[in-house]
């Protein structure tokens, strides 16, 4: 099956910094990746995807970076606020594309 | 509506009791989803119905049961837990389970606690 590691468990940043945020992936045939926003208490919420025929994509504050290459991914967060502060989840699909596995997580910090 | 609900959102029950968790979504989506959440662990997933239909089980326990009565509505019952059953269950929904779109809706989940 699909394997999704996150790099670091868990990050810290100043307000007003940007954040890095890295995941990789083991399948190479992986044609679609989300990035998952978890805040303490709440579910999983959808903050970005990424199809495999881009090596970026943009949204508000937001930037996925795919690297089909290394098989990596990262998420980058600019101008970081305390809003921010949650574990990000990164998720790709099975060979059979009918499930997600999640990466293990890594949880931001954000310093006032 | 862009919204996932979960009832209840807190769940005390001992390893008799029978119990039932309750998902509803009113988008449209024909994909519901059951995942298990143990504390700063990802959601592992549990089930998947697609139109109505069991197709994923993931090996769970017969002790979870779930339950699809209309494309809206997703119950997991509940009996003879176990403590370490004890967890976040979230529900979640997509378009599909296949490939036209991935992106799945997740309520805020229950959490349960088994005594």
């Amino acid at each position: 099956g699909e394997s999704v590691g996150l790099h670091l468990p868990t990050l810290s940043v100043q307000e007003g910094d940007n954040s890095i945020i890295n995941c990789a992936y083991s399948n190479s045939a992986s044609d679609y990746f989300i990035w998952y926003k978890q805040e303490s208490g709440k579910g999983p919420q959808f903050i970005i995807d990424i199809r495999s025929n881009m090596d970026k994509r943009q949204g508000q504050r937001v930037t996925v970076l795919l690297n089909k290459t290394v098989k990596h991914l990262s998420l980058q967060i600019a101008a970081t606020q305390p809003g921010d502060s949650a574990v990000y989840f990164c998720a790709a699909p099975s060979n059979t594309g009918n499930q997600f596995y999640f990466g293990t997580g890594t949880s931001l910090t954000v310093i006032p | 509506d862009t919204e996932v609900t979960q009832t209840p959102k807190h769940l005390v029950m001992g390893m008799t009791n029978k119990k039932s968790l309750k998902c509803e979504q009113h988008m449209g989506h024909r994909a519901m989803y059951w995942y298990k959440q143990k504390a700063k662990k990802p959601p592992e997933l549990m089930f998947v119905y697609s139109y109505e239909k069991l197709s994923i089980n993931e090996s769970v326990p017969s002790r979870f049961s779930p339950e699809c009565p209309n494309s809206s509505l997703l119950n997991l019952h509940l009996h003879a837990l176990q403590p370490e059953d004890s967890a976040l269950y979230l529900c979640a929904s997509s378009h599909t389970s296949g490939a036209i779109s991935y992106e799945q809706y997740f309520g805020p989940g229950t959490r349960l606690t088994v005594t």
